[in-house]
């Protein structure tokens, strides 16, 4: 099993639309949790930190589940600028990032 | 506000040449840095960090090593380059803290020919 899975994609969707991606990790004590937004041939860049209690910025919302070990990105109103590949990392120990392979999103007019 | 530079932004070398990429950190003092490569197609994955001057850490055994000469500076060379050595490579800082995010330079795209 990967250290951090996440579903490809890619995930078309129309403007407007509310779309949610998940990421599934192995290592029980993973300590910190990460959503990157990666645009084509460019660096990551941070989307939003995942707390355990679940956080919100403006469309986007991250969630936590600690139990099933998976994370999750909820994204509404998409944008067509919302279109990129979604990165999901996940921190075992202080310096030991873990990074999906990422999920394709493309948000079309 | 802390900004990361690495140069060059793109590269393209023979098999069995040197490579050495540059990465500096503007802005903030003694952060952690990190050098990762991405394959095409594939996830991140770490080659090295440092949570200091001279002090580096290897994660993965391959012909790449790394050096930190000043606290804002990090180094990746090779004395001789393999095609699989080709890839998307990433500089990173973090600052200790609660959830240690990383923040990432723009890369460096290497082409092993």
């Amino acid at each position: 099993r990967k250290e951090v899975e996440q579903d490809p994609g890619p995930f078309n969707v129309p403007e407007g639309a509310t779309v949610a991606f998940n990421c599934t990790y192995s290592n029980s004590a993973s300590q910190s949790f990460f959503w990157y937004r990666q645009d084509c041939r460019k660096e990551p860049k941070l989307l939003m930190s995942v707390y355990s209690s679940g956080n919100e910025d403006g469309r986007f919302t991250a969630q936590l589940n600690r139990a099933s070990q998976y994370i999750s990105l909820l994204i509404r109103d998409s944008k067509l600028s919302d279109s990129a590949t979604y990165l999901c990392v996940v921190n075992l120990n202080n310096n030991d990032m873990r990074f999906g392979a990422g999920t394709r999103l493309t948000v079309k007019p | 506000s802390q900004t990361i530079h690495q140069w060059p932004a793109t590269l393209v070398q023979p098999v069995g040449s040197p490579l050495s990429l540059e990465c500096t950190v503007e802005g903030t003092s003694n952060p952690n840095l990190y050098w990762y490569r991405q394959a095409a197609g594939r996830g991140l994955q770490l080659l090295f960090y440092s949570v200091g001057i001279g002090q580096i850490s290897s994660e993965v055994p391959q012909n790449l090593s790394a050096s930190r000469p000043q606290d804002r500076q990090f180094i990746l060379s090779s004395k001789k380059l393999l095609l699989s050595d080709s890839g998307f490579y990433l500089c990173a800082w973090s600052d200790i803290g609660d959830f240690y995010e990383q923040y990432f330079g723009p890369g460096t795209r290497l082409t092993v020919t």
